[in-house]
């Protein structure tokens, strides 16, 4: 069955400290999509970045990193140099390509980040 | 700066009622989905349309939940009757192409509270 986990509930930082946000999934396609959104104190989710499950080189965008290893089935997110703008809850999310390419995300629990100046 | 829009942004009503959200995805997406998030259950998707015609609504209370595309520029969900475990947030998501791979673009949520 196909899953999504994300095992911190709530992490707090001190700003300009780097954070990792953990995201494990299962699945038993072959064929997978991965995502991270953001949705910040106004409630819109924030499309972030995607993954699919053959390229798993890590991608750097600014401050923001992943690291995509599909031997632990892990999708991990990496801040650096946090600041208080980045406070937010942040959703990993799965989409199988098997289920009639419908694309419908499964999502993680969320981890709410406090960056506190 | 083409956005999902959704209408209304709050609700707030009494057990039994009628309630309709609305949805305009981006011009131009085929695909919307209808989502619901909650403290207890997270993101849920509860139905799922292409090119207007409905493919998945699995995740839907059948008895109270409907949902529609009359045409490509509105999509609907209504609850009929609410009940107090329906409050949410309900997020309607937009995109373009048919596969997995697609982004989506979310809306920013009708907020309802049951009484």
């Amino acid at each position: 069955a196909q899953k999504v986990t994300q095992a911190q509930t709530e992490i707090s930082v001190v700003e300009k400290e780097d954070v990792t946000l953990d995201c494990v999934y299962e699945t038993r396609d072959t064929t997978y999509y991965l995502f991270w959104y953001k949705q910040p104190p106004s409630g819109e989710l924030v499309f972030l970045i995607r993954r699919n499950s053959f390229d798993e080189q890590n991608e750097i965008s600014g401050r923001y990193s992943w690291n995509f290893q599909k031997s632990t089935s892990s999708f991990n997110f990496t801040i650096t140099a946090s600041q208080v703008v980045d406070s937010a809850v942040y959703f990993c999310a799965l989409s199988e390509a098997s289920r009639g390419n419908t694309g419908k995300l499964i999502f993680g629990q969320g981890t709410t980040l406090q960056v506190k100046p | 700066d083409a956005r999902v829009t959704q209408t209304p942004r709050h609700k707030v009503t009494e057990m039994g009622q009628e309630v309709t959200m609305r949805c305009q995805p981006i011009l131009g997406h085929n695909t919307v989905f209808w989502y619901r998030q909650t403290m207890m259950q997270g993101l849920e998707l509860l139905a799922y349309f292409r090119n207007r015609a409905p493919l998945d609504d699995s995740g839907m209370p059948k008895d109270r939940f409907s949902a529609e595309m009359p045409d490509a520029t509105l999509a609907t969900l209504k609850i009929q009757p609410s009940e107090p475990r329906d409050s949410a947030v309900y997020f309607c998501a937009s995109g373009l192409g048919t596969s997995s791979y697609n982004e989506q673009f979310f809306g920013p949520g009708t907020r309802l509270t049951v009484l």
